[in-house]
Order: C-alpha cells, then structure tokens, then sequence
C-alpha cells in the first residue's frame, strides 16, 4: 500500500516551453502533498506543501508564478514550471501524506527534467 | 541553512558487520526523526523513524539512536546486507509539515 507515482519519469524540453509533472497516490486518499528539489549529491530540498482544495504554501525562495502547484483532488497534485530556463534542469520529487496525517510520507520515484 | 547535516557522503561496509549511518542537525524544535532508503532512480522509501521524546528505536535489524543534547541521531544496521547499499537520507520533521533532509550518505556493502 501507499504507492505514490510520478508522470513523466524524465522529460527534456526546450528552453521558455513550460513542463507539468504530475504526482498520483494511487491506493491513498492524499489530504497533503508536497514538492521536493533535487540537485545532485544534495539534500532534498522542500518547495511547497498543497492542501487538497486550497494553495500552496510555498517555501522562502520559490518563485510561485514560476512553480505552479495545483492540488485539485486527494489523488493528483501537480506541478508546472513555467517558461523553463536550463538552471530549472533538476530532479522533483512529490511526496504524499495519507488522510491520518502523522510523519510518514510517502514518495513517487521522481522526474528528471532537463531543459535545453 | 542546511538544518539537517550528513556529512559522510559515503560509507562502505563489510557484509556482516555494523553500518553507522551519522546525521546531525541544528533545530532543537524538531519533534520527529526519520530515516529514508533511496535507490536510483526510485524515490526514498521510509525506513524508521524516532520521536523527539525518545532515544533508541528499534525494527529488526535497523536501530535509529537520537541524542538531543548533541542534536545527533545514527543509524544502525547490522548485520549489513548486500541489499542494504543504497542512500540513505536522515530526515526532521518540524511543525508538523516541514521536512528537512540531510544531504544522504551512499552506504556500499561488500559480499
């Protein structure tokens, strides 16, 4: 159980196109899901937190308009990056906790974006 | 302002034996610890974790220790096994919905 997909694995686009990454929980109902950063050989590095229903709270330093997250059910959130630039090339990674809320969150297996 | 601080990048181990995975952090707020195994291309899965009101926490063969006054906590695993390398990421839970990761410590256990 508490199985958390991602869509698309890895995407390559071209600079200023915009990219939307999808985070599914596919046997959980997800009251929260958050979207995390990855650069290589760093931590993992939280950009916002959604709430089924409401916006995102965006963490200092992440542009919103530039990051935008739409939590539109208790199974999707996703994630769009807008007018992408090469220095947005990194891997994201969603994460989702389940409706009991507590500690444990479960994560997809993340997207590798590349931006040409 | 990396809170959360692994600062062994990479360890290796004999089969067998103990691995000790370190992690320090710096928000004496943190309320829950949490341990995270990442294999390539795959997202961390949950591995143990440990409440801030607590010192040892045991599962199997995984045993997370956490010492508040020097705001560090380890990860033990023994006997290691093959299957064990992988990265490992140390975790901090703090008002209830901000998680700080360390940087991850890539854990080799030699057959």
């Amino acid at each position: 159980g508490a199985v958390v997909s991602q869509h698309p694995s890895r995407v390559i686009c071209k600079s200023g196109t915009s990219v939307k990454i999808e985070c599914r929980s596919l046997d959980f109902q997800a009251t929260t899901m958050f979207w995390y950063r990855q650069f290589p050989k760093q931590s993992l590095m939280l950009m916002a937190t959604s709430n089924e229903g409401s916006k995102a709270t965006y963490e200092q330093g992440v542009e919103k308009d530039k990051f935008l997250i739409n939590h539109a059910s208790l199974t999707l959130s996703t994630l769009t990056v807008t007018s992408a630039h090469p220095e947005d090339s990194s891997f994201y990674i969603c994460s989702a906790r389940g409706l009991a809320g507590g500690y444990e969150q479960y994560f997809g297996p993340g997207t590798r974006l590349t931006v040409t | 302002d990396q809170q959360v601080k692994q600062n062994s990048p990479s360890l290796s181990v004999q089969e067998g034996r103990i691995s000790i995975l370190n992690c320090d952090y710096t928000n004496s707020m943190f309320d829950y610890f949490l341990w995270y195994k990442k294999y390539p291309a795959e997202g961390p899965t949950f591995l143990i974790s440990i409440s801030s009101i607590k010192d040892k926490n045991e599962d199997g063969r995984f045993t997370v220790f956490l010492n508040k006054s020097a705001k560090h906590l380890s990860l033990h695993i023994v006997p290691s096994q093959p299957g064990d390398s992988a990265v490992y990421f140390c975790a901090a839970r703090y008002n209830f919905n901000k998680f700080y990761f360390g940087s991850g410590t890539k854990l080799n256990v030699k057959p």
